[in-house]
């Protein structure tokens, strides 16, 4: 079964640094695309990052950009996204994605979605 | 930036009727455009990509239309579990970018 699971969520504070993962299993997880899309509670999806298959390329939205590194490790099938100088306006739920079969940048399947609230 | 508007903000409709979904681009987005259904605290899922092929596992009910910047998703005949909210995705252009989103209710 293909699955994607994220961890690393929680509460920090305005400034604070959070690093979040997103375990893949059931694929070929070094064939991928990686992508990782956010969402306030109750609002739309926003794309945040997206990382090729081997790691070399990395895109950022630009309300992240300088701020969030988006790595990945093959070896271990496991995607990161490390937070830093994180805003009240970072508060949401970030979903890890993976790029579909027919195009990186279709979103198939998705994780479950992990909580980060930015908050003092 | 591309953006995507999506029409109507919520449409009401009955199990059994027709559903259309609306999505326009601010620009040709040519026909690099998807859609996914979110239901309440689940993940989105990936119904239709580039415009008209569906995804592994979705029904044959939804069907997808348009080129350049008007979109459309139609679902035939809606079943129950066809209650959610609907987003249209664009890839032709970074950033990739979603509309705002269609809540389809039960009237």
């Amino acid at each position: 079964e293909v699955q994607l699971v994220e961890s690393g969520g929680g509460l920090v504070q305005p400034g604070g640094s959070l690093r979040l993962s997103c375990a893949a299993s059931g694929f070929t997880f070094s064939g991928y695309w990686m992508h990782w899309v956010r969402q306030v509670p109750g609002k739309g999806l926003v794309w945040v990052s997206r990382i090729n298959s081997g790691g070399t390329s990395t895109t950022y939205a630009d309300s992240v950009k300088g701020r969030f590194t988006i790595s990945r490790d093959n070896a271990k099938n496991t995607l990161y996204l490390q937070m830093n100088s994180l805003r009240a306006e970072d508060t949401a739920v970030y979903y890890c994605a993976s790029g579909h079969s027919s195009s990186y940048n279709w979103f198939d399947p998705w994780g479950q979605g992990t909580l980060v609230t930015v908050s003092s | 930036e591309i953006v995507l508007t999506q029409s109507p903000a919520t449409l009401s409709l009955s199990p059994g009727e027709r559903a259309t979904l609306s999505c326009r681009a601010s620009q040709s987005v040519s026909s690099y455009l998807a859609w996914y259904q979110q239901k309440p605290g689940q993940a989105p899922r990936l119904l239709i990509y580039d415009v008209s092929n569906r995804a592994t596992g979705i029904p044959a009910r939804f069907s997808g239309s348009g080129s350049g910047t008007d979109f459309t998703l139609t679902i035939s005949s809606l079943e129950p579990e066809d209650f959610a909210v609907y987003y249209c995705q664009q890839r032709s252009s970074w950033p990739i970018t979603f509309g705002q989103g269609t809540r389809l209710e039960i009237k």
